[in-house]
């Protein structure tokens, strides 16, 4: 089946610097990916719908300058939290639809120290 | 209104047991309806998905949908304790993406 892959799984930064977290699909082309944003004991939060080769759409409440999504293939996305602090902190899953179908990422947990 | 509304629970359950997993959701022109079990620190894995009004059946897995009620529920047939995990309720946006409720924790005792 389709595979949708995240890289790192594991992440630790200190305040003030940025991450990026890659997603990428394997075996399948996608051209929009979706990220999003789970905290302990809660639900995934959709954060942006990224489209390759435009801008990203951004749901209401998400700082678009503060995450930014590049979707420069029909592959691979990326998401860097820039300026990271301890608040954003958080378990970040990305998402594909191939063959009909939404896969997910295995997950990158960000912590802020 | 959450778009997508679960109990958090803990539901518990005793093996061998029917657990039932109940969801209800806003926006009535939703088409498509997934459920997915997601396990501490992992993603989210697809158990089954609906779109017509019914019963839909895999295995142990029975995904019921009602849409005048705007109601979507899941029974699990004889719960093993490998099924303790977060069960999502998830619905089809408008833009093709996928909106989560809050899951319902499941424990199967053995």
């Amino acid at each position: 089946g389709a595979v949708v892959s995240q890289h790192p799984s594991w992440v630790i930064c200190k305040s003030g610097t940025s991450v990026k977290i890659e997603c990428r699909s394997l075996d399948f082309q996608a051209t929009t990916m979706f990220w999003y944003r789970q905290f302990p004991k809660q639900s995934l939060m959709l954060m942006a719908t990224s489209n390759e080769g435009s801008k990203a759409t951004y749901e209401q409440g998400v700082e678009k300058d503060k995450f930014l999504i590049n979707h420069a293939s029909l592959t691979l996305s990326t998401l860097t939290v820039t300026s990271a602090h301890p608040e954003d902190s958080s378990f970040y899953i990305c998402s594909a639809r191939g063959a009909g179908e939404l896969f997910f990422g295995e997950g990158s947990r960000l912590t802020v120290l | 209104q959450k778009e997508v509304e679960q109990n958090s629970g803990p539901l518990s359950v005793p093996e061998g047991a029917i657990a039932s997993l109940n969801c209800t959701y806003s926006d009535r022109g939703s088409q498509s309806f997934f459920w997915y079990r997601q396990y501490s620190g992992k993603s989210p894995e697809l158990i089954m998905f609906i779109y017509s009004n019914g019963d839909k059946e895999d295995g142990r897995f029975t995904a019921q949908l009602n849409k005048a009620s705007q109601y979507v529920s899941l029974l699990i047939r004889d719960s093993q304790p490998s099924d303790s995990a977060t069960y999502l309720c998830a619905v089809n946006g408008f833009r093709n993406d996928m909106r989560f409720g809050a899951g319902t924790r499941l424990t199967v005792k053995p």
